[in-house]
Order: structure tokens, then C-alpha cells, then sequence
């Protein structure tokens, strides 16, 4: 009965180095989402896998940042030269079907420092 | 598009006091709304949701919110506060093309003994 889970769960790292996010979700859920926290803001919409595929990455910031899902779970969201203000909390949640009813159930995400 | 807006940043009360925290939503079609909840360190945890079965929802921690479609809003309310309800609580209103959530900013709630 494991739920999301998120590694690392913090990371910190120097401007202009590349990261990259592991997100394992719930066994068996085909929808996945990448959100960001920034401090004292709720979380904002990054990307949705529907299976394999990203059905929507219209949140992704710029073209610095990519995700993916090679076999539909775990997923990995790649950031290239990070930049200061990428500093964040990354959560990833999974839900069962994706759909605007299905909940979604959220990881405890990593905190990315980028000095 | 859909959007949520929550009023006051942060609310205190004193435990065992009505917890009242207000959500108003913006929606052309009708909405699915979510109540989270964060607890310091920890990821988002789902305390209800709303799905048009019922206008009145009850969640975990004895919390509920009513859905007033009149007034567009969601708030949520539990009758007696607890201090291990300190946490930040998060609106959400579920984008039409399912993708996403929408949340809006939060509001913290601290008890005081």
C-alpha cells in the first residue's frame, strides 16, 4: 500500500547544473503530474503523463525543463542549466484514471536549492 | 477558465473554536473542488472533494464544506479545533480538460492553546 513516492527529497546544486527528479506513483495508476511549489504559494501545474505519453505540458516554464515516463510509472523530470528561481518544492501526484473527479494523490516532493 | 481564490493568508483561532477558512471559485462549467491539507514537512494530503452527489461534503479530521453555487464558494469549516489541525490548507479547483488541478494560494491555520 505504498503511495507516491519522490527521490531525492532534497537537492541542492549550483546555477547552471542539470538535475533530474525521480517520481515513483501508485502501482497500477496510469495518470501522472508534475506540480511546483514556491514558497508561500500553492502548487502549480508542470506536466501530465497519461500513461507513457505527456497528454499536457503546458505548464512546463521553458525549454529547460523536460519530463518523462519511458514505461508509463515511474517518471523523471529533467531540468538543464538550472537557474536560481527553479529553486522550489517539485511534488509529483498520480491518480488512478486522470479525470477532473479522480483524485490525486500527492508525494512528499523534493526541494530543489539552486545556488 | 477555472481559478480559486482563498481569503485571509492566515487564520488563528483558539482550540476548541469553530475553524472557518473561505474559498471562492471562478468556473464556466461545474466544478469539481478539492480541500488539501499540508502538514509542516509533509506532502498534500486530500481532505475532501466535491463532485455535484451532494452540496454538504464531510472529510477526514471531522472537516466538511458546503458547495453554494448562489454564492460560488467552498468553504470549509470543523466545529472544534484541534492544535494538531495547525497546517496549511489548500482550495482546488479541478481544470475542465482533467489535466490538472488549480489551487489557489493557501491559508494557514494556527491554533492557539
Amino acid at each position: 500500500g505504498a503511495g507516491v513516492s519522490q527521490t531525492p527529497s532534497n537537492k541542492v546544486t549550483e546555477k547552471g547544473k542539470y538535475v533530474e527528479l525521480r517520481c515513483d506513483p501508485i502501482s497500477g495508476h496510469t495518470a501522472l503530474y508534475w506540480y511546483r511549489q514556491s514558497l508561500g504559494q500553492g502548487p502549480e501545474f508542470l506536466i501530465y503523463f497519461q500513461g507513457t505519453g505527456a497528454a499536457d505540458d503546458s505548464g512546463l516554464p521553458n525549454d529547460r525543463f523536460f519530463a518523462v515516463r519511458p514505461e508509463g510509472s515511474v517518471s523523471t523530470l529533467k531540468i538543464q542549466r538550472t537557474e536560481r528561481g527553479d529553486s522550489a518544492v517539485y511534488l509529483c501526484a498520480s491518480s488512478a484514471r486522470g479525470g477532473e473527479s479522480d483524485t490525486q494523490y500527492f508525494g512528499p516532493g523534493t526541494r530543489l536549492t539552486v545556488l | 477558465a477555472q481559478s480559486v481564490t482563498q481569503l485571509g493568508s492566515h487564520v488563528s483561532v483558539s482550540e476548541g473554536a469553530l475553524v472557518l477558512l473561505r474559498c471562492n471559485y471562478s468556473s464556466s462549467v461545474p466544478p469539481y473542488l478539492f480541500w488539501y491539507v499540508q502538514y509542516p514537512n509533509q506532502g498534500l494530503q486530500l481532505l475532501l472533494k466535491y463532485t455535484s452527489a451532494a452540496t454538504l461534503v464531510k472529510g477526514i479530521n471531522g472537516f466538511e464544506a458546503e458547495f453554494k453555487k448562489s454564492e460560488t464558494s467552498f468553504h470549509l469549516t470543523k466545529p472544534s479545533a484541534h492544535m494538531s489541525d495547525a497546517a496549511e490548507y489548500f482550495c482546488a479547483v479541478s481544470d475542465s480538460s482533467a489535466s490538472k488541478i488549480i489551487f489557489g494560494s493557501g491559508t494557514r491555520l494556527s491554533i492557539r492553546p
